[in-house]
């Protein structure tokens, strides 16, 4: 089975700063995808990212990037320049290429303040 | 747009009672899940189903069960709801196609209220 750990559980930073969502997996899979999703206080969950397990490349999306670490199961998300729209709850996940078990971390809100 | 529908926003109901939570997805996805989410606790996977009348147990399925009698639809039911099945229910799909799954996509969730 998979198991998602986000130890932050809430967060709370001053707009414009930098901030880094951690995420750390386990697995006895040897390929997979990681996730991230954003949950804003509507409630619905927002796909962000997939990154599948042979990528290590690292990603960025605008102000979002992401660093897939194999080595150490671990994949991070960090924002720059934070903004009072990204407060929400994120989100890691983890499921099997070839198999429907999507696993969640617990989450992490965040917090973003004027 | 993929779009995943869930019957109610919010639902009230009395402890004994059995409760249908539907679901409907328009994207021809193989792939649906339920899934309930408390403080603290994330999101737990309950059942999902990879295809027609196919279901599997999650992490925490006792107390639950689920039909999936059309491609498009997912129900959830409480046999007799109970206190502590008060909780956020999401609902999402997921296409598998290339033998690789992608990524899910919720519904808007059903905050459920047992009394």
């Amino acid at each position: 089975a998979q198991k998602v750990t986000q130890a932050q559980t809430e967060i709370s930073v001053v707009e414009k700063e930098d901030v880094t969502l951690d995420c750390v997996y386990e697995t006895r899979d040897t390929t997979y995808y990681l996730f991230w999703y954003k949950q804003p206080p509507s409630g619905e969950l927002v796909f962000l990212i997939r990154r599948n397990s042979f990528d290590e490349q690292n990603e960025i999306s605008g102000r979002y990037s992401w660093n897939f670490q194999k080595s150490t199961s671990s994949f991070n998300f960090t924002i720059t320049a934070s903004q009072v729209v990204d407060s929400a709850v994120y989100f890691c996940a983890l499921t099997p290429i070839q198999n429907n078990d999507m696993r969640f971390g617990a989450g992490t809100r965040l917090t973003v303040k004027p | 747009d993929v779009k995943v529908t869930q019957s109610s926003r919010y639902l009230v109901k009395r402890t004994g009672e059995k409760v249908f939570l539907e679901c409907v997805q328009d994207m021809d996805h193989e792939n649906m899940f339920w899934y309930r989410q408390d403080p603290g606790l994330g999101l737990r996977l309950i059942y999902f189903s990879y295809d027609v009348k196919m279901k599997e147990k999650g992490d925490i399925p006792e107390g639950y069960s689920v039909s999936r009698e059309k491609k498009e639809r997912f129900s959830l039911i409480l046999e007799s709801a109970s206190t502590n099945q008060t909780s956020m229910y999401l609902c999402a799909s997921s296409l598998f196609t290339g033998g690789m799954n992608t990524e899910a996509f919720f519904g808007q969730g059903t905050r459920l209220t047992v009394v």
